[in-house]
C-alpha cells in the first residue's frame, strides 16, 4: 500500500493517559498535516511539516499536544493527560505539491477518551 | 475570516436520481477549491481540485463548477449509486505559502434504494 498510513486505527484510552498516533506519508511527499475531526464536522487544522521543521501550529493544539516529524518521514502525534474532550478522529494527510495539500489523507485514527 | 460553508447539511435521495451540493466561501487570497468524498470512519478522499482560472471539472459521475466572482462551488453527482452514500466535504485553500485550507462541515448524502 503506498497511501498515507496511519497507526493505530482505533484507541481507547481512560482520561489521564497518554497516547501517541503514528502517520507514514507516501514516501516523496515532504508536506503533512495533522487534523483532528469530530462527529459532522469538518476537518479542523492542526499542525503542518515542510520536511522536519514544524511550520505552523493551530492554537487547538494546547500544550498537551505536541507533533514530531523527526528525520522528516513518517510523523507522530502525542496527546499528553487526555481528556474526553480529545475524542475525535485524527487524520493526516500529505502532498508534495504546494498548491494540492491535502491531496491524501490517511484512514485516520479514532481516539475514545473514557 | 475564511470560512466555507455547505449546504444543504443532509440530503437523501433514490438510486439513479441527481443531486446537487453547494459550497459558498469566503476564503483570501484564493488559490484552489477541492472536493473530498469522505466515507463513515475513512479519510476524505479527492474528487475534483479547481483553480482560479477553472470553472468545471469532472471526475466520472462527479462534476464540479466554480465560480470565482460570486464565491461559489457546486457538487453535481449524475445517476446516483448506493456507494455514494458519504459526506462530500469542500475545502478551500489560499495562495499561501503554507497554502492553508478551511474545510466545510459537509454534506451528508444518503442515496437509497
Amino acid at each position: 500500500d503506498t497511501g498515507v498510513s496511519q497507526n493505530p486505527r482505533h484507541k481507547i484510552t481512560k482520561r489521564g493517559q497518554n497516547v501517541t498516533f503514528r502517520c507514514d506519508p507516501i514516501s516523496e511527499h515532504n508536506r503533512l498535516y495533522w487534523y483532528r475531526q469530530t462527529l459532522g464536522q469538518g476537518p479542523e487544522f492542526l499542525t503542518y511539516f515542510q520536511n522536519e521543521a514544524q511550520l505552523e501550529k493551530s492554537r487547538l493544539l494546547s500544550d498537551r499536544f505536541s507533533a514530531e516529524r523527526p528525520k522528516g518521514s513518517f510523523s507522530t502525534l502525542e496527546i499528553q493527560r487526555t481528556e474526553q474532550g480529545d475524542s475525535a478522529m485524527y487524520l493526516c494527510a500529505s502532498s508534495f505539491r504546494h498548491d494540492e495539500p491535502e491531496a491524501f489523507f490517511g484512514q485516520g485514527t479514532r481516539l475514545t477518551v473514557v | 475570516k475564511n470560512q466555507v460553508e455547505q449546504s444543504p447539511q443532509s440530503l437523501i435521495i433514490l438510486e439513479g436520481k441527481n443531486c446537487t451540493l453547494q459550497c459558498n466561501y469566503t476564503v483570501s487570497p484564493f488559490s484552489n477549491l477541492r472536493w473530498y468524498k469522505q466515507d463513515t470512519g475513512r479519510g476524505p478522499v479527492s474528487l475534483t481540485i479547481m483553480t482560479f482560472s477553472e470553472n468545471t471539472k469532472s471526475n466520472g459521475r462527479y462534476t464540479a463548477t466554480l465560480d470565482a466572482d460570486t464565491k461559489q462551488s457546486s457538487l453535481h453527482i449524475t445517476a446516483s449509486q448506493l456507494s455514494d452514500s458519504a459526506s462530500y466535504i469542500c475545502v478551500v485553500s489560499d495562495n499561501t505559502n503554507a497554502g492553508k485550507s478551511t474545510f466545510g462541515d459537509g454534506t451528508t448524502l444518503t442515496v437509497k434504494p
